[in-house]
């Protein structure tokens, strides 16, 4: 069936350093890959998507290149703030379909 | 407001009651989704309507829920006889048309607590 598979959290980082978050999916055809972002307290915000293979989405200094020889969509931000702190969501949804299908979240703590 | 909203934010029910959820899409947006989201866990999908209908309702669990849309617009989220594994935070959605790859804009949600 499809599913994604995020790395577990809490991932805890310093101001400044880099970040990774690790995403893979299993899907048949081609699906659109989205990262979804929580803020504590708040909705949840789309990030970034990429549609089709080697796209890469980028939205406030995260990025994310669809892999689809490796099946993953790791989300990368060079420099993390205090302000990124939140739950990251990865989701895909199958061509031809409009359900979002989620991980089950990365908890993203930054430290002053 | 140009958002998705949902009421009420938070509603506390005893088991065996009856709860409606509402949900407030983005204006002109054709569709409309439920998911629910266990503490924990990533949202999943419950329903999804194309204007006024349930064009895939496999996402409900059981038949104590239901959801209406009977104008296209607002959207009711039903649940019968709630039992405590109902407690959850039950999200709604909208997108412009429902085609594959369209942006799905979240409303805050609305926690469920059955005791």
């Amino acid at each position: 069936g499809n599913s994604v598979t995020q790395m577990e959290g809490p991932v805890t980082l310093s101001e400044e350093a880099f970040l990774t978050i690790n995403c893979t999916y299993t899907a048949t055809g081609y699906p659109s890959l989205f990262w979804y972002v929580q803020y504590p307290g708040e909705g949840l915000q789309l990030l970034l998507k990429a549609t089709k293979a080697d796209d890469k989405g980028s939205n406030k200094g995260f990025e994310a290149t669809y892999r689809k020889e490796t099946t993953s969509f790791h989300l990368e931000k060079g420099s993390v703030q205090v302000s990124d702190s939140a739950v990251y969501f990865c989701a895909l949804n199958r061509d031809s379909s409009y359900k979002l299908i989620f991980g089950s979240g990365t908890r993203l703590l930054v430290r002053p | 407001g140009a958002g998705v909203s949902q009421t009420p934010s938070n509603k506390v029910t005893e088991k065996g009651k009856y709860v409606e959820l509402r949900c407030d899409p983005i204006s002109g947006h054709t569709a409309l989704y439920w998911y629910r989201q266990s503490l924990g866990q990533g949202p999943e999908f419950l329903i999804y309507f194309q204007g006024t209908g349930a064009a895939d309702d496999s996402g409900l669990p059981n038949d104590r829920f239901f959801a209406v849309r009977p104008e296209g617009s607002v959207s009711t989220l039903k649940i019968q006889r709630t039992e405590r594994g109902d407690s959850a935070v039950y999200l709604c959605a909208s997108s412009i048309s429902g085609r594959a790859g369209d942006t799905q804009y979240f409303g805050p949600g609305t926690r469920l607590t059955v005791l």
